[in-house]
């Protein structure tokens, strides 16, 4: 089956502290990986993706398929990350459908 | 980017009537739109995918009676949740996907907060 799990609803750090937002997911096959963020009264926008590989305000994330996860990290939070982030698995077949993860809020405190 | 557009984005209907959500992709054609439900401090849930022309495909356990996706046009996308019930409300946001080749970048809707009374 195909599940996407973040463990972490919540995750509180200081400015300037290193975050690492965990991301898990369960498919059978090639699937792409995306992290998609929600700032307060916003959308839900795209952030970054495994295939490109490039680093969006500072956030990366590798795709682990030894261990089918795909964290996202950022060495220096900064207050403006302050939002929901969510992970989410589209599968082979360009079907276009997004599982989304449960979603974490990530709080950085001054 | 690209942007995908809800209407209206909060609506509040009494239970047994049908209330209906467009969802308009503004600046770019997309032959598939989806929609999502998203309930309070929850992860998203992809409800159906609307293909332009034809039927719409659901997900397990989403009742096709109840919500109504009709894909009419390449920029257009509507979802009608019929004899809504105070169980139905919730948060629904629609997404787009850009034209091209492969995955490419979903653009979503600012969302549709649905109360039933």
């Amino acid at each position: 089956a195909q599940r996407v799990t973040q463990p972490e609803k919540l995750l509180s750090v200081f400015k300037g502290a290193p975050v690492e937002l965990k991301c898990n997911y369960s498919y059978s096959g090639s699937p792409e990986l995306f992290w998609y963020v929600q700032y307060s009264r916003q959308r839900l926008q795209l952030l970054l993706r495994h295939i490109s590989r490039e680093s969006i305000k500072g956030f990366t994330a590798d795709l682990n398929k030894g261990e089918t996860s795909f964290h996202l990290k950022k060495p220096f939070a900064q207050e403006e990350d302050s939002a929901m982030y969510y992970c989410a698995l589209s599968g082979s077949g360009n079907t276009g459908k997004l599982i989304f993860g449960q979603g974490t809020t990530l709080q950085v405190k001054p | 980017g690209a942007v995908v557009s809800q209407h209206p984005s909060r609506v509040i209907c009494k239970s047994g009537t049908s209330v209906k959500i467009e969802c308009r992709s503004l600046d770019f054609q997309a032959t598939t739109m989806f929609w999502y439900r998203q309930f309070p401090k929850q992860s998203l849930m992809l409800m159906a995918t609307s293909n332009e022309g034809s039927k719409a495909t659901y997900e397990q356990g989403v009742e096709k009676d109840k919500f109504l996706i009709n894909h009419a046009s390449l920029t257009l996308s509507t979802l009608t949740v019929t004899s809504a019930h105070p169980e139905d409300s919730s948060f629904y946001i629609c997404s787009a996907r850009s034209p091209g080749q492969g995955n490419t970048e979903a653009f979503f809707g600012q969302g549709t907060r649905l109360t039933v009374v």
